[in-house]
């Protein structure tokens, strides 16, 4: 079965920091790699996805995420965090199996406070 | 683009009542929703996916008898909690697919806050 897992809970950095989210997922097939962010009182807001070919992607708001598949992972990255950026952020898997799609799983959040 | 909205934001019923909730994607058209609950500080927990003109399909464990859901449209999917209980309060968050196949992607509504007195 899929699992996705992000090992920091919470991450509290300072202002122009640089920022890594771990993911890492378990499925041995192909898999559609995402990330979402949910800033406070808000929805479920699409950062990033990846489908195929170029293993680092770009996303919204100066955030990238790289795809090793050897590793299983999908860490977010952003060079220098600002305040705006305190959010809960979730790494999302959906695996393909014989033409056919798995649901997408969610992985528990990491909450990222930024201080100013 | 790719919007989807969600009505009621919050509800307060009391024991025994059904609560209808709507989930709209307001700029394209979805054949596919899905409905997630989120319980407080853990992630989403799919319930079902909702296929536009025909049965959802239920997660395991997900009854479906109390959890009814209607996908009428290309841009309506709605869920009601029927009967509903205080251990049903919770976060209940849609999406909708855009795209087919290997480039799906989900949108996700703003969420529904239910809670059962």
């Amino acid at each position: 079965a899929q699992s996705v897992s992000q090992h920091n809970h919470h991450v509290i950095l300072s202002e122009a920091a640089s920022l890594e989210l771990g993911c890492n997922y378990s499925y041995g097939g192909t898999v559609n790699l995402f990330w979402y962010v949910q800033y406070p009182g808000q929805h479920l807001q699409l950062l990033l996805k990846y489908f195929s070919g170029d293993p680092l992607v770009k996303g919204i708001k100066g955030f990238e995420a790289e795809f090793i598949k050897s590793k299983f992972s999908f860490n977010l990255r952003k060079p220098s965090v600002q305040w705006s950026d305190t959010a809960e952020y979730f790494c999302a898997v959906k695996g393909w199996y014989g033409g056919a799609t798995n649901k997408l799983i969610f992985g528990t959040g990491t909450l990222l406070a930024v201080q100013p | 683009g790719a919007v989807v909205s969600q009505h009621p934001s919050r509800v307060i019923c009391k024991s025994g009542t059904s609560v209808k909730i709507e989930c709209r994607s307001l700029d394209f058209q979805a054949t596919t929703m899905f409905w997630y609950r989120q319980f407080p500080k853990q992630s989403l927990m799919l319930m079902a996916t909702s296929n536009e003109g025909s049965k959802a399909t239920y997660e395991q464990g997900v009854e479906k008898d109390k959890f009814l859901i209607n996908h009428a449209s290309l841009t309506l999917s709605t869920l009601t909690v029927t009967s509903a209980h205080p251990e049903d309060s919770s976060f209940y968050i849609c999406s909708a697919s855009l795209g087919a196949g290997v480039r799906e992607t989900q949108y996700f509504g703003p969420g529904t806050r239910l809670l059962v007195l």
